[in-house]
């Protein structure tokens, strides 16, 4: 089967650096994804992470080590609008299929 | 703008009827997906579909039914076998079936059934 792990809620003050911890569980391993979702809209694309390492985009990182299942997301120089959920999603799904299975989120709620 | 749609934003219904609701997308994308989020919880994968006139179930499709006939929609019906139909519909698309590449999503539909 398929395990993805992320915290339920987190915080953290205006300006600062929060990293966003994903671990996951999965025979074979395609690719990870990341997407913030503002409450009540679509989820957006942020990263996509195939090889190890860490690939930075702007204020946003994501970081992936395949050996150890595990994936983070790090938020520099958080502004108000940075409160969202985010969502981990891994690739592939149980059966084999392309199609990424996403964890539960982690709502971020940043303050002044 | 190339993007993908849905309608309504909001839609309210009474339990034991069929509702249909719209997905159109203007990306030239192959594939469509239908996702049902929950509070608390992730997005969970209904239908998909890699090409016209085909379909696949997804993890949660029992009460569901989906057509597509055309490349560019991707309705889903909630039918009345459906339990628990209140929730928030995303639809999304993505370029080559088969591959994995980033999802691009609706604006979502919520449902609420009386």
């Amino acid at each position: 089967g398929q395990n993805i792990d992320q915290p339920t809620e987190m915080t953290a003050t205006e300006g600062a650096i929060v990293q966003i911890n994903c671990t996951y569980q999965t025979s074979g391993f395609n690719g990870l994804f990341w997407y913030q979702q503002h409450a009540g809209e679509a989820p957006t694309f942020l990263s996509y992470n195939v090889l190890d390492g860490l690939e930075e985009k702007g204020r946003f990182s994501s970081f992936l080590s395949r050996s150890k299942g595990y994936s983070y997301l790090l938020l520099k120089e958080l502004q108000m609008k940075d409160s969202a959920s985010y969502l981990c999603a891994v690739s592939p799904r149980p059966g084999g299929s392309y199609i990424p299975t996403f964890g539960r989120g982690t709502s971020l709620i940043v303050h002044p | 703008d190339g993007g993908i749609t849905q309608s309504p934003k909001y839609l309210f219904r009474k339990e034991g009827q069929n509702v249909t609701l719209s997905c159109e997308q203007n990306l030239n994308h192959d594939a469509m997906y239908w996702y049902r989020q929950d509070p608390g919880q992730g997005l969970r994968l209904i239908y998909y579909s890699q090409i016209v006139n085909d379909f696949q179930k997804g993890d949660i499709a029992e009460g569901y039914s989906v057509s597509r006939e055309k490349k560019e929609s991707f309705p889903l019906t909630v039918t009345s076998a459906q339990k628990n139909p209140t929730a928030f519909y995303l639809c999304a698309s993505s370029r080559d079936p088969g591959v994995i590449n980033e999802q691009f999503f609706g604006p979502g539909t919520r449902l609420t059934v009386l």
